[in-house]
């Protein structure tokens, strides 16, 4: 078990394009969340997914952002019609179900948006 | 709205000094706490957490951490620290919705 993967570790896009990210849970963890994280701040949650059902979604995520995971293992995080202020590091995290579980994280997808 | 504030955006320490770093978070229902810690280069990784039971929790590398409820506290600590925690430092709040709040961490710097 390698733990959470993300890819691409880094993007650059112009302005106005649609991205798309991708995150590998730990194997059988059932929970994936993403957040967002800017320069000087702690993570942001995004959404989150109890196997393929997403369950929480943040009122900061604009109708630009979707993300699934379709078949409860991998996921996909969109961001369409980028904007320069989309420009952070974007995290996923997974945990397997239960109430005292905790989350591992990925090392992260970085944003840049010119 | 829920949130959580860590005080102490930078830290300098000398070895073998004494840290507290300072999390209060504001939510009214049940929570679980969680401090995790990033270290230059590396992911976000768990330090400790507190769900119920004894409000001192410890953690991995002799990291301590106290929940006062009345306070709605929950500070991290270690006796001695070294050059390697130098680090990031992140206090979390799940809401029993299983939604996590960070805070803004705080940068520790520990001079050799």
């Amino acid at each position: 078990d390698t733990g959470v993967s993300q890819n691409p570790r880094h993007k650059i896009t112009k302005r106005g394009q649609n991205v798309t990210f991708r995150c590998d849970p730990i194997s059988e963890h059932n929970r994936l969340y993403w957040y967002r994280q800017t320069l000087g701040q702690g993570p942001e949650f995004l959404t989150y997914f109890q196997n393929e059902a997403q369950l929480e979604k943040s009122r900061l995520l604009s109708d630009r952002f979707s993300a699934e995971r379709p078949k409860g293992s991998f996921s996909t995080l969109e961001i369409q019609r980028t904007e320069q202020g989309d420009s952070a590091m974007y995290l996923c995290a997974s945990s397997p179900q239960g109430s005292t579980d905790t989350q591992y994280f990925g090392p992260g997808t970085r944003l840049t948006v010119l | 709205a829920q949130s959580v504030s860590q005080h102490n955006h930078h830290v300098i320490l000398s070895e073998a000094a004494s840290l507290e770093l300072g999390c209060n978070y504001s939510y009214g229902g049940t929570v679980n706490l969680f401090w995790y810690v990033q270290y230059p280069g590396q992911h976000l990784q768990l330090l400790l957490k507190y769900f119920s039971g004894d409000p001192l929790v410890k953690g991995i590398k002799g990291f301590e951490a106290e929940f006062i409820k009345s306070k709605f506290s929950f500070n991290l600590r270690k006796p001695s620290v070294q050059w390697s925690d130098t680090a990031e430092y992140f206090c979390a709040v799940r809401n029993n919705f299983n939604k996590f709040y960070f805070g803004s961490g705080t940068k520790l710097n520990v001079k050799p």
